[in-house]
């Protein structure tokens, strides 16, 4: 079944840096979906960007696709030790089948 | 105030035995859905409920069954639990969406089951 991969697996920054994760998916999709997991909690979902969209932002966040790549890519701008946590991508296959990657650990220095 | 809660948080049990997560969203969704989490974070879905009805089922193992008394609740059963059975496991719910995507999920704390 589609998967999609999220680039890279681990990513360490420095405080106020940018923070940039790419997702990866083998087929067509309707949406794709941004979430955040820190430690011992539930995903959070974060932002859905429609196959039909390009570009969308929320706060600190700004997350691209490219359909004819079949990726995306998640930007947090400036960021604090908050942000740290890992970033899944989550993909559907036109129905009610929801599957995410792997995700990406990031790592934020105060 | 809880959106998607679950319970217990930690489960630690013997080989064999046979266990139930319990999963309750008040967010009036029309879905409702099983992951496990893997010790590298990988996030399998397991099942789905719409509307009482199951309508996907990945290939899990028969020892798991879901179990919806109600829209709001699917619980998780686990007979004869197995070591390979240890992961962390999520209820998670949505609305459905008019085309037929689905739309974002709001996921609950986590089961963290130990099977010794």
């Amino acid at each position: 079944s589609q998967q999609g991969e999220e680039d890279p697996q681990a990513l360490s920054i420095q405080e106020g840096e940018n923070a940039t994760m790419n997702c990866s998916y083998k087929t067509s999709i309707n949406n794709l979906q941004w979430y955040r997991q820190n430690s011992g909690r539930g995903l959070v979902h974060l932002i859905l960007i429609r196959s039909n969209e390009r570009e969308k932002h929320s706060g600190r966040l700004r997350v691209t696709l490219d359909t004819s790549k079949k990726s995306s890519s998640l930007l947090i701008t400036a960021s604090r030790a908050a942000d740290t946590a890992s970033y899944f991508c989550a993909t559907d296959e036109g129905s009610y089948i929801p599957t995410f990657g792997r995700g990406t650990s990031l790592i934020v220095h105060p | 105030d809880t959106a998607v809660s679950q319970t217990p948080k930690y489960l630690v049990t013997q080989m064999g035995n046979d266990k139930s997560i319990k999963c309750e969203q008040n967010l009036g969704h029309d879905t409702m859905y099983w992951y496990k989490q893997d010790s590298k974070k990988f996030l399998k879905i397991m099942f789905s409920y719409n509307n009482k009805e199951l309508i996907i089922n990945e290939t899990v193992p028969n020892r798991f069954s879901p179990k919806s008394p109600d829209k709001a609740h699917l619980n998780l059963h686990i007979n004869s639990l197995e070591l390979g059975d240890s992961a962390v496991y999520f209820c998670a719910s949505s609305p459905v969406g008019t085309s037929g995507a689905y739309n974002e999920q709001f996921f609950g704390p986590g089961t963290r089951l130990t099977v010794l």
